[in-house]
């Protein structure tokens, strides 16, 4: 069963403009969660994590996702993307069911940022 | 400062081959973990290892083997390759909980 649903595939949108990237969870025990950021032929990289504390995590360029337990929801926000932030954005979580700590990835969304 | 380093980068296999890919991190982590990439599908976890001499299947691990002799090397072997093992290969050390550091990729071509 799927746990990390990425709804969306691609977005386009224009510099400056603002995005959201949304991020589903499916899960009945505690969670974290996490977005990771792929650019072109590169592995992924740490965008930010929520672990516990403050709903609301940022990143060093922009970014800000809200962790919303009611919804299980965790989507990934920038209020003016930039050109340079063109890149495959994976949302991921850790479920904690006794089998250990491994990360399960979403499908992937690939933001396009145009002139 | 080297993080992750994966090899080969690239390589062509016809099928029935057999080949390695080698992981190797300087950060002294103990979990260890091979990955696939393929296109709508995001990262499927084929093999991981929780220190050196253990390893464990992950998500997708038929037709894949692994070895953690050293700390710092994670190999991960195709016995017999087939075209369905056609797929970008990706390599990462863990630091703290779901904090995972990749190399950058070993994209392989089974024909």
């Amino acid at each position: 069963a799927q746990s990390v649903t990425q709804l969306d595939s691609q977005v386009p949108v224009f510099e400056e403009a603002p995005v959201e990237l949304r991020c589903n969870y499916s899960s009945s025990v505690s969670v974290y969660l996490f977005w990771y950021v792929q650019y072109p032929n590169q592995g992924l990289q740490l965008l930010l994590k929520y672990l516990s504390g403050s709903t609301l995590v940022e990143s060093i360029n922009g970014f800000e996702a809200e962790f919303n337990k009611s919804q299980t929801s965790f989507h990934l926000r920038k209020p003016s993307v930039h050109i340079s932030d063109t890149a495959e954005y994976f949302c991921a979580v850790i479920r904690f069911t006794g089998g250990g700590n491994k990360l399960t990835f979403g499908t992937g969304t690939q933001l396009k940022v145009e002139l | 400062n080297a993080g992750v380093t994966q090899t080969p980068k690239f390589r062509v296999l016809k099928t029935g081959q057999s080949m390695t890919l080698l992981c190797a991190q300087d950060m002294n982590h103990e979990y260890m973990y091979w990955y696939r990439q393929d296109p709508g599908m995001g990262l499927r976890l084929i093999h991981y290892s929780v220190g050196e001499g253990t390893t464990a299947k992950g998500e997708v691990p038929d037709g894949y083997n692994v070895s953690r002799l050293k700390k710092q090397n994670f190999l991960l072997g195709l016995e017999s390759a087939a075209p369905s093992q056609t797929s970008v290969y990706f390599c990462a050390s863990q630091d703290g909980p779901g904090e995972l550091f990749f190399g950058e990729g070993s994209r392989l071509t089974v024909l």
